[in-house]
């Protein structure tokens, strides 16, 4: 089972600024794509699902490029409250194919200040 | 607010006892998962149970034993633990587990271990 990667950061940007991160997996066979957000000392909770057409949710943009094999998330107009540990996951079939493993980038953070 | 419950909160315990986390779901889910993570890292899969086996062991050492007594709970027995195993554990549950399937995980809010 192959690694998926992200920029540790932190990223930290001002109010009201538009971020960037990306991921990146090495599994050509993985089958689906999500980000999670983390704060700290609590439970991952799913932000949004990626597909190769791209989703938004508000301010939220999620992108899957196949080719590349990479997943990005954008975040316009940040608010405090999006200061977080923004997760990837990776969903790739085990050698038997008869099931899944869900598997977590390092995740990175984000620090939003006024 | 979490669907999956997790307990204890808080577990303190030394390397002789024996003690189990639970957990438990009720939204019809048929997938359940153990996760372990360590601050600042993130969460590694331990174990997975699709409609109630074992289908996923992630080469978990044996003093962590799972069980799953129905489709509702997941438990996590625990036993001559290490002070390196002091770590959140997270439960997990998607409503099935099948390829390609569009899986989401919900967490529970955890266990906080500390091995003394």
């Amino acid at each position: 089972r192959k690694e998926v990667e992200q920029d540790p950061g932190p990223f930290n940007v001002p109010e009201g600024a538009t971020v960037a991160f990306n991921c990146t997996y090495s599994n050509s066979a993985s089958q689906s794509f999500f980000w999670y957000r983390q704060d700290c000392r609590k439970e991952p909770k799913l932000l949004m699902s990626v597909y190769s057409s791209g989703n938004e949710d508000g301010r939220f943009t999620a992108q899957l490029n196949r080719a590349s094999q990479y997943i990005s998330l954008l975040i316009r107009d940040s608010k405090l409250s999006d200061s977080a540990t923004y997760l990837c996951v990776v969903s790739q079939t085990g050698a038997s194919g008869g099931s899944y493993i869900p598997t977590f980038g390092r995740g990175t953070s984000l620090i939003v200040h006024p | 607010d979490t669907e999956v419950t997790q307990t204890p909160k808080h577990l303190v315990m030394g390397m002789t006892n024996k003690k189990s986390l639970k957990c438990e779901q009720h939204m019809g889910h048929r997938a359940m998962y153990w996760y372990k993570q360590k601050a600042k890292k993130p969460p590694e899969l331990m174990f997975v149970y699709s409609y109630e086996k074992l289908s996923i062991n992630e080469s978990v050492p044996s003093r962590f034993s799972p069980e799953c007594p129905n489709s509702s709970l997941l438990n996590l027995h625990l036993h001559a633990l290490q002070p390196e195993d002091s770590a959140l554990y997270l439960c997990a549950s998607s409503q099935e587990r099948r390829v390609g399937a569009n899986e989401k995980l919900f967490f529970g809010s955890g266990t906080q271990l500390s091995v003394l």
